[in-house]
């Protein structure tokens, strides 16, 4: 069966401070892999999503930037964090099976910039 | 024309009762919507979801109702139950996203299931 995992869990992190988020996939191959964002009591705001190795597409200009080095490990960084980066991070990997998309997402990473 | 519009923000229902929810889209080339359910702290799990060749779907307590001409789909919880006490998004995605996948997220529905 497959299987996401996330880490850290939870982040506090000062502002200016660079970040990395991993997110890692088991038992399936060549997935989509996403980036997903959630402030406090809001909805999901997709910030990058991966097709491939070294194939990312950003949906949000912004402080943050992704990578995927690996077919399944995806990495969402920064440089330099703003206040406005606090959230809640979400990976999501899905595999097309003729036309249905299902998404599957991870347990997530708790971020507060202080 | 992305948009998936979705209500009631928040819902308070009575243990054993019925919770609605509602989504309604623009886009016609959408073909996938999925409701997924989150709890607190967690990431959002895939509930059920329903293409647009069927009105209706049901899986145990749960049930997408599906009307293609209005572009409006909705969750049915029957005998709700304190258990049930999450936020719920309904999603869309279309095929005009490719391998991408993509999915257009409602802006959720806190559920409150009382005693």
């Amino acid at each position: 069966s497959q299987t996401i995992h996330q880490w850290p869990a939870t982040l506090v992190q000062p502002v200016g401070s660079p970040l990395s988020l991993e997110c890692t996939v088991e038992g399936t191959s060549n997935p989509n892999l996403y980036w997903y964002r959630q402030a406090a009591g809001r909805g999901l705001q997709l910030l990058f999503y991966s097709v491939g190795i070294g194939q990312i597409s950003s949906e949000v200009p912004q402080n943050l930037s992704a990578s995927r080095p690996q077919d399944r490990q995806f990495i969402l960084s920064s440089k330099k964090l703003l206040l406005s980066d606090s959230g809640f991070y979400l990976c999501a990997w899905s595999v097309p099976w003729a036309g249905f998309y299902e998404q599957y997402f991870g347990p997530g990473t708790r971020l507060t910039v202080t | 024309q992305q948009q998936v519009k979705q209500s009631p923000q928040s819902l308070i229902v009575q243990k054993g009762g019925i919770s609605i929810i509602n989504c309604a889209y623009e886009n016609t080339a959408f073909d996938y919507f999925p409701w997924y359910q989150q709890f607190p702290g967690k990431g959002p799990a895939l509930l059920i979801a329903i293409r647009p060749d069927v009105s209706e779907k049901k899986e145990g307590r749960f049930t997408i109702s599906f009307n293609k001409s209005a572009k409006q789909f909705s969750l049915h919880i029957m005998d709700s139950q304190p258990g049930d006490s999450a936020t719920y998004f309904c999603a869309a995605s279309s095929a005009d996203t490719g391998t991408a996948s993509k999915l257009t997220f409602g802006t959720g529905t806190r559920l409150q299931v009382t005693l």
